[in-house]
């Protein structure tokens, strides 16, 4: 079985400090982990992802996230925080050794970056 | 823009109803994914088509159905509708059935209203 938890259903920062969006992840194998952003009335947007290799991903807006496996975490993160980044955000994981490829995603978390 | 497009955008209709919402996969996707996401279930896994054939089943109600075509659109058929039913329905394509690195890239989503 896979799952994944967003612990915080909000984060709020001030625009220009430092974000940070938790994820921890459970699973059987190997985990492939995603995150997507989503914001209002539009469908979700693929940030980054792990699959293998170096800790710490980049991926698009400045994003980046840092895979610890010791903490079975995925945390996303921004040097600085942007109004714009505000959305909803979703961790999703995958056993990558097999078993189903079909993505556990977590309730999502929403940012909101304060001017 | 992530190439995959869902119509209509919007779709209003009454309990007891039937709708079809359907989904083009970006361009070269073999494989069509589609969620129901809600406030209270967050993004939930439906069902999964590869090349026209079911490959995998998430939180799929018998009321609800779905096929893939041999151009690899796709469509999901709700059937004697729901209040409860109301939600935004995700399509996401990706290019192989699984694979080491394969991402999910969603469409912009279709709300369903059930007055």
């Amino acid at each position: 079985a896979q799952s994944v938890a967003q612990p915080e259903d909000q984060v709020n920062v001030a625009e220009g400090n430092p974000l940070t969006v938790k994820c921890t992840y459970s699973v059987s194998g190997n985990p492939y982990l995603f995150w997507y952003v989503q914001y209002p009335n539009r469908g979700l947007q693929f940030l980054l992802k792990y699959i293998t290799g170096d800790n710490l991903v980049k991926g698009s807006y400045g994003f980046e996230a840092e895979f610890n496996k010791s903490q079975t975490s995925f945390h996303l993160k921004k040097p600085s925080a942007l109004v714009s980044d505000s959305a909803l955000y979703f961790c999703a994981v995958r056993d990558g050794s097999g078993g189903s490829y079909i993505p556990t995603f977590g309730r999502g978390t929403s940012l909101i970056v304060h001017p | 823009d992530s190439g995959v497009t869902q119509t209509p955008k919007h779709l209003i209709t009454a309990t007891g109803q039937r709708v079809t919402l359907r989904c083009s996969p970006r361009s070269g996707d073999l494989s069509v994914y589609w969620y129901q996401q809600s406030l209270d279930q967050g993004l939930q896994f439906l069902i999964q088509y590869y090349n026209g054939e079911e490959r995998a089943k998430g939180n799929i109600l018998e009321r609800f159905s779905a096929q893939q075509f041999p151009d690899l659109h796709s469509e999901l058929n709700l059937s004697s509708l729901e209040l409860g039913d109301s939600a935004l329905y995700f399509c996401a394509s990706s290019a192989r059935l699984a694979g080491e690195s394969d991402t999910q890239y969603f469409g912009p989503g279709t709300r369903l209203t059930v007055l």
